[in-house]
């Protein structure tokens, strides 16, 4: 039982160019979130999921995507990297129903130039 | 909008000390308050987790109790150890459960 896993681990990238930060969790968790950490601040919720072809915005949507094909797995895209990018991000699982418990992944790493 | 406040944002001890860590939130509206652990470069481990009906809980040398009348929320941990060395964060989750609204952490140092 991996729990939630990330890849990749470190990711630097230029401004305009777009890439896909993988989230896979084998929980069989109904709701997953992707959150970002940046220096001296709180994490901030981009989007989240409570299930298989359901999204939505959380606190600092802009610039990225997301959807939610299978219960297993919630891609976050980044169309059009900028710097203020530059942030570590997290991808967390929890049940919908009954425990709160977060479960989160080890952290993506993304520097934009 | 939520707001979620910890002080103080560093914190170095001796061994052995008994501290507390304070979560103030805005919003009394919540559904639960939940401390984390984060260990540099690694992910938030869950620590303990609060309901809005609660007012501690409690895991081994951990104890977190919640006032939501005042909006405050403390992490007591007993006889702190070198390994207990984190950055501990606190989040108060809304009452639809969509979203967790984090503090921006108590770094602590526990000096063997």
């Amino acid at each position: 039982n991996a729990g939630v896993t990330q890849t990749p681990k470190f990711q630097v990238l230029k401004t305009g160019q777009s890439m896909t930060l993988q989230c896979a969790q084998d929980m069989n968790h109904e709701y997953m979130s992707w959150y970002r950490q940046d220096p001296g601040m709180g994490l901030r919720l981009i989007h989240y999921s409570v299930g298989a072809g359901i999204t939505d915005q959380g606190e600092v949507p802009n610039g990225y995507n997301v959807s939610r094909s299978t219960t297993e797995d919630f891609p976050l895209r980044l169309l059009s990297a900028a710097p203020s990018q530059t942030s570590v991000y997290f991808c967390a699982a929890r049940r919908d129903r009954g425990s709160d418990t977060q479960y989160f992944g080890p952290g993506t790493r993304l520097t934009v130039l | 909008k939520q707001e979620v406040t910890q002080i103080p944002a560093a914190l170095s001890v001796p061994e052995g000390e008994n501290l507390v860590l304070n979560c103030s939130f805005t919003d009394s509206a919540i559904y639960n308050l939940q401390w984390f652990r984060q260990d540099p470069g690694k992910g938030l481990t869950s620590l303990l987790l609060i309901q809005s009906s609660q007012r501690e809980q409690t895991s081994g040398r951990l104890n977190a109790s919640l006032d939501k009348s005042s909006g405050r929320s403390t992490l007591y941990i007993a006889a702190s150890q070198p390994g207990d060395s984190a950055t501990y964060l606190c989040a108060a989750a809304d009452t639809g459960r969509r979203a967790l609204t984090f503090g921006s952490g108590t770094r602590l140092q526990v000096q063997p």
